[in-house]
């Protein structure tokens, strides 16, 4: 089936370190995002890509740090210069710029904790 | 800039009641608008969208009209059930193609 893979779904770190986590899509879409939920804030844009090898920051970009090597791939970095990492990473993807069509299509998520 | 305001959950009811849940934004220029929802443990899916004024987005028993003069796109459902149980996002995209996405509000059916 056709969707967006995210790894992994449950991660725990200690202070100080990095850590990356894992988004792959078998969709054919160009574009790919990366979004943080915390309780009561919504969905928060850390980072996009609408090409291959060509990446936006977000509202959020602040110790994150991407990649997009391959169209079907857009691993995020978490570094420890991020200072507050606890939280739900969403990933997500669309045919072509929002602007056409609004509709993302999501991954499961990736609940990162910090120790 | 833009933003959406989403009322506040949890929002809890009985089945087959009447389910309203509150948006509205703020915004330069005539955005399209999104409800998406979240079920248990998984990630967001589009729900219905309109793309512009008084055009209504309709999927799964869900409704929402595009009100420009109010500025709002509040979601409605007439007989809810137990499986709409989930947090409900209203989102907006801006004039750069991104989404915008309000608080989110859960949304507690009981039996």
């Amino acid at each position: 089936d056709g969707g967006i893979t995210q790894s992994p779904k449950y991660l725990f770190r200690k202070e100080g370190q990095n850590v990356t986590l894992s988004c792959e899509q078998n969709l054919n879409h160009d574009a790919m995002y990366w979004y943080r939920q915390d309780p009561g804030q919504g969905l928060r844009l850390i980072y996009y890509s609408q090409i291959v090898n060509d990446f936006q920051k977000g509202d959020i970009a602040e110790g994150y740090s991407v990649s997009r090597e391959k169209k079907e791939s857009f691993p995020l970095t978490v570094t420890s210069a991020q200072k507050n990492p606890t939280a739900f990473y969403l990933c997500a993807s669309s045919i072509d710029r929002l602007a056409s069509t609004g509709e993302l299509f999501f991954g499961e998520g990736s609940r990162l904790t910090v120790l | 800039g833009n933003s959406v305001t989403q009322m506040e959950g949890p929002v809890t009811l009985s089945e087959e009641a009447f389910l309203t849940i509150n948006c509205t934004y703020t915004a330069t220029g005539y955005p399209s608008l999104f409800w998406y929802v979240q079920y248990p443990g998984e990630g967001l899916q589009l729900l219905l969208k309109a793309t512009k004024a008084d055009d209504k987005g309709s999927n799964k028993g869900f409704e929402a009209t595009y009100r420009k003069e109010t500025t709002s796109f509040h979601l409605e459902k007439g007989s809810v059930q137990v499986s709409d149980s989930a947090v409900y996002f209203c989102a907006l995209n801006d004039s750069w193609g991104k989404l915008q996405f309000g608080a989110g509000t859960q949304v507690v059916v009981t039996p």
